[in-house]
Protein backbone atom coordinates (compact mmCIF):
# COMPACT_ATOMS: atom_id res chain seq x y z
CA UNK A 1 0.00 0.00 0.00
CA UNK A 2 1.65 3.41 -0.99
CA UNK A 3 1.26 6.21 1.16
CA UNK A 4 0.72 10.05 -0.03
CA UNK A 5 3.87 10.29 -2.56
CA UNK A 6 5.41 13.77 -3.14
CA UNK A 7 7.74 14.98 -5.84
CA UNK A 8 10.23 16.35 -5.91
CA UNK A 9 11.53 15.67 -2.41
CA UNK A 10 13.76 18.90 -3.20
CA UNK A 11 13.28 21.18 -5.68
CA UNK A 12 15.35 23.94 -6.22
CA UNK A 13 14.43 27.48 -8.56
CA UNK A 14 15.81 30.88 -9.01
CA UNK A 15 13.83 33.73 -8.30
CA UNK A 16 11.26 34.57 -11.00
CA UNK A 17 11.14 30.52 -12.15
CA UNK A 18 7.83 28.56 -12.20
CA UNK A 19 7.72 25.84 -8.99
CA UNK A 20 5.51 22.90 -9.63
CA UNK A 21 5.13 20.31 -6.77
CA UNK A 22 2.98 17.48 -7.34
CA UNK A 23 1.11 15.31 -4.91
CA UNK A 24 -0.35 11.54 -5.73
CA UNK A 25 -2.80 10.22 -2.72
CA UNK A 26 -3.67 7.48 -1.09
CA UNK A 27 -5.59 5.14 -3.51
CA UNK A 28 -8.63 5.59 -2.94
CA UNK A 29 -8.41 9.08 -1.14
CA UNK A 30 -9.90 12.15 -3.37
CA UNK A 31 -9.87 14.68 -0.43
CA UNK A 32 -5.91 16.42 -0.54
CA UNK A 33 -5.11 19.02 1.43
CA UNK A 34 -1.64 21.12 1.02
CA UNK A 35 0.48 22.72 4.05
CA UNK A 36 3.24 25.17 4.31
CA UNK A 37 5.85 24.74 6.68
CA UNK A 38 8.11 28.02 7.13
CA UNK A 39 11.38 27.44 8.47
CA UNK A 40 10.66 27.31 13.12
CA UNK A 41 6.91 27.17 12.10
CA UNK A 42 4.37 24.47 12.00
CA UNK A 43 2.66 23.61 9.36
CA UNK A 44 -0.28 25.95 8.09
CA UNK A 45 -3.28 25.08 5.68
CA UNK A 46 -2.91 26.03 2.27
CA UNK A 47 -6.13 24.67 0.43
CA UNK A 48 -8.21 21.36 0.19
CA UNK A 49 -9.57 20.14 -3.29
CA UNK A 50 -11.50 17.22 -3.94
CA UNK A 51 -11.38 15.71 -7.59
CA UNK A 52 -11.77 18.62 -10.38
CA UNK A 53 -12.66 21.23 -7.34
CA UNK A 54 -11.65 23.97 -5.04
CA UNK A 55 -12.98 23.85 -1.86
CA UNK A 56 -11.35 25.59 0.44
CA UNK A 57 -8.45 27.88 -0.62
CA UNK A 58 -8.51 30.30 2.35
CA UNK A 59 -5.13 29.77 3.10
CA UNK A 60 -3.16 30.46 -0.41
CA UNK A 61 -1.63 33.77 -1.05
CA UNK A 62 -4.05 36.08 -3.55
CA UNK A 63 -1.22 35.97 -6.49
CA UNK A 64 0.92 33.32 -7.96
CA UNK A 65 -0.28 30.49 -5.76
CA UNK A 66 -2.63 27.94 -7.59
CA UNK A 67 -3.79 23.98 -7.29
CA UNK A 68 -5.49 21.32 -8.98
CA UNK A 69 -6.33 18.03 -8.28
CA UNK A 70 -7.71 16.98 -12.07
CA UNK A 71 -10.07 13.61 -12.41
CA UNK A 72 -6.81 11.86 -13.33
CA UNK A 73 -3.32 12.50 -12.34
CA UNK A 74 -2.03 13.69 -9.19
CA UNK A 75 -2.84 17.09 -7.51
CA UNK A 76 -0.52 19.70 -8.73
CA UNK A 77 0.55 23.16 -6.72
CA UNK A 78 1.77 25.61 -8.87
CA UNK A 79 3.90 28.49 -7.43
CA UNK A 80 4.60 31.14 -10.66
CA UNK A 81 7.27 33.68 -10.32
CA UNK A 82 9.11 32.19 -6.84
CA UNK A 83 10.77 34.87 -4.30
CA UNK A 84 13.10 33.76 -1.32
CA UNK A 85 10.21 34.08 0.92
CA UNK A 86 8.78 31.06 -1.06
CA UNK A 87 11.30 28.93 0.26
CA UNK A 88 9.62 26.38 2.57
CA UNK A 89 8.55 22.72 3.23
CA UNK A 90 5.53 22.06 1.36
CA UNK A 91 3.17 18.95 2.65
CA UNK A 92 0.22 17.19 1.02
CA UNK A 93 -1.57 15.45 2.77
CA UNK A 94 -5.08 12.90 1.70
CA UNK A 95 -8.38 11.35 3.09
CA UNK A 96 -11.10 9.88 2.38
CA UNK A 97 -13.05 12.77 3.43
CA UNK A 98 -16.35 11.26 4.94
CA UNK A 99 -17.26 12.02 8.61
CA UNK A 100 -14.33 10.87 10.94
CA UNK A 101 -11.60 10.31 8.96
CA UNK A 102 -7.40 11.13 9.17
CA UNK A 103 -5.41 12.92 7.00
CA UNK A 104 -2.06 11.06 6.24
CA UNK A 105 0.80 13.09 5.00
CA UNK A 106 3.79 13.12 2.35
CA UNK A 107 7.64 13.26 3.22
CA UNK A 108 6.86 17.16 1.68
CA UNK A 109 8.63 18.51 -1.06
CA UNK A 110 11.43 21.51 0.02
CA UNK A 111 11.38 24.25 -1.89
CA UNK A 112 14.43 26.90 -2.19
CA UNK A 113 14.67 30.12 -4.05
CA UNK A 114 17.72 31.30 -4.71
CA UNK B 1 -11.44 30.53 14.03
CA UNK B 2 -9.60 27.38 15.50
CA UNK B 3 -6.29 27.84 17.12
CA UNK B 4 -4.03 25.52 18.85
CA UNK B 5 -1.11 26.38 21.17
CA UNK B 6 1.62 24.11 22.24
CA UNK B 7 3.78 26.33 25.16
CA UNK B 8 6.88 24.52 25.08
CA UNK B 9 8.69 24.90 22.09
CA UNK B 10 11.62 23.14 23.37
CA UNK B 11 11.68 20.48 26.22
CA UNK B 12 14.52 18.43 27.23
CA UNK B 13 13.99 14.81 29.15
CA UNK B 14 16.46 11.87 30.14
CA UNK B 15 15.85 8.96 28.62
CA UNK B 16 13.60 6.48 30.92
CA UNK B 17 12.14 9.55 32.47
CA UNK B 18 8.32 10.35 31.59
CA UNK B 19 7.10 12.90 29.20
CA UNK B 20 3.99 15.44 28.83
CA UNK B 21 3.68 17.54 26.04
CA UNK B 22 1.13 20.46 26.37
CA UNK B 23 -1.40 21.09 24.20
CA UNK B 24 -4.17 23.88 24.48
CA UNK B 25 -6.56 24.23 21.52
CA UNK B 26 -9.64 27.10 21.19
CA UNK B 27 -12.56 25.78 18.81
CA UNK B 28 -16.18 26.77 18.44
CA UNK B 29 -17.63 22.94 18.52
CA UNK B 30 -15.94 19.75 19.46
CA UNK B 31 -13.00 19.30 18.40
CA UNK B 32 -11.04 16.75 16.12
CA UNK B 33 -7.49 16.61 17.94
CA UNK B 34 -4.25 15.05 16.60
CA UNK B 35 -0.51 14.82 17.47
CA UNK B 36 1.55 14.22 14.89
CA UNK B 37 5.64 13.10 14.98
CA UNK B 38 7.79 15.24 12.69
CA UNK B 39 11.67 13.37 12.33
CA UNK B 40 14.07 15.58 10.84
CA UNK B 41 13.71 16.33 7.04
CA UNK B 42 10.96 13.91 7.06
CA UNK B 43 6.85 14.05 7.21
CA UNK B 44 4.33 14.18 9.66
CA UNK B 45 3.29 10.79 11.91
CA UNK B 46 0.02 10.39 13.10
CA UNK B 47 0.41 9.31 16.91
CA UNK B 48 -2.92 9.42 18.09
CA UNK B 49 -6.26 10.79 17.18
CA UNK B 50 -9.57 11.99 19.55
CA UNK B 51 -12.61 12.19 17.26
CA UNK B 52 -15.14 11.46 20.58
CA UNK B 53 -15.88 8.63 22.98
CA UNK B 54 -13.02 8.07 25.59
CA UNK B 55 -11.31 10.90 26.29
CA UNK B 56 -8.07 9.00 27.44
CA UNK B 57 -6.79 7.98 23.73
CA UNK B 58 -4.11 5.34 22.98
CA UNK B 59 -1.70 5.86 20.22
CA UNK B 60 1.66 4.15 18.94
CA UNK B 61 4.66 3.97 20.18
CA UNK B 62 3.34 3.82 23.55
CA UNK B 63 1.87 7.36 23.71
CA UNK B 64 -1.27 8.38 24.91
CA UNK B 65 -3.21 12.14 25.07
CA UNK B 66 -6.25 12.80 27.50
CA UNK B 67 -8.80 15.18 26.19
CA UNK B 68 -10.51 17.76 28.75
CA UNK B 69 -12.69 19.73 27.58
CA UNK B 70 -13.08 22.15 30.73
CA UNK B 71 -9.16 22.64 30.40
CA UNK B 72 -9.76 23.00 26.58
CA UNK B 73 -6.58 20.35 26.41
CA UNK B 74 -5.20 17.58 24.95
CA UNK B 75 -2.18 16.77 26.13
CA UNK B 76 0.70 14.20 25.18
CA UNK B 77 2.41 11.49 27.43
CA UNK B 78 4.04 8.91 27.46
CA UNK B 79 5.48 7.36 30.76
CA UNK B 80 8.95 6.17 30.02
CA UNK B 81 10.85 8.03 26.99
CA UNK B 82 13.19 6.33 24.67
CA UNK B 83 15.85 7.84 22.71
CA UNK B 84 14.16 7.31 19.68
CA UNK B 85 11.67 9.69 20.40
CA UNK B 86 13.95 12.57 19.76
CA UNK B 87 11.89 14.51 17.00
CA UNK B 88 9.19 17.50 16.99
CA UNK B 89 5.91 16.87 17.74
CA UNK B 90 2.42 18.60 16.65
CA UNK B 91 -0.93 19.60 18.34
CA UNK B 92 -3.80 20.08 15.40
CA UNK B 93 -7.28 20.52 15.73
CA UNK B 94 -9.38 20.15 13.09
CA UNK B 95 -12.23 21.28 11.09
CA UNK B 96 -14.86 19.45 9.09
CA UNK B 97 -15.19 21.50 5.94
CA UNK B 98 -17.36 19.82 3.22
CA UNK B 99 -16.77 16.68 4.58
CA UNK B 100 -13.29 16.91 4.83
CA UNK B 101 -10.35 17.43 7.39
CA UNK B 102 -8.79 20.54 7.79
CA UNK B 103 -5.96 20.90 10.17
CA UNK B 104 -4.73 23.95 12.08
CA UNK B 105 -1.30 23.06 13.92
CA UNK B 106 0.37 24.37 17.16
CA UNK B 107 3.88 25.99 16.44
CA UNK B 108 5.51 22.61 17.62
CA UNK B 109 7.66 20.90 20.44
CA UNK B 110 10.48 20.19 19.50
CA UNK B 111 11.86 17.19 22.01
CA UNK B 112 15.25 16.28 23.23
CA UNK B 113 16.90 13.36 25.20
CA UNK B 114 19.47 12.86 27.12
CA UNK B 115 21.16 9.66 27.08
Amino acid sequence: NAGVMQNPRHLVRRRGQEARLRCSPVKGHSHVYWYRQLPEEGLKFMVYLQKENIIDESGMPKERFSAEFPKEGPSILRIQQVVRGDSAAYFCASSRGQGNTEAFFGQGTRLTVV
Amino acid sequence: AQSVTQPDIHITVSEGASLELRCNYSYGATPYLFWYVQSPGQGLQLLLKYFSGDTLVQGIKGFEAEFKRSQSSFNLRKPSVHWSDAAEYFCAVGAITGGGNKLTFGTGTQLKVEL
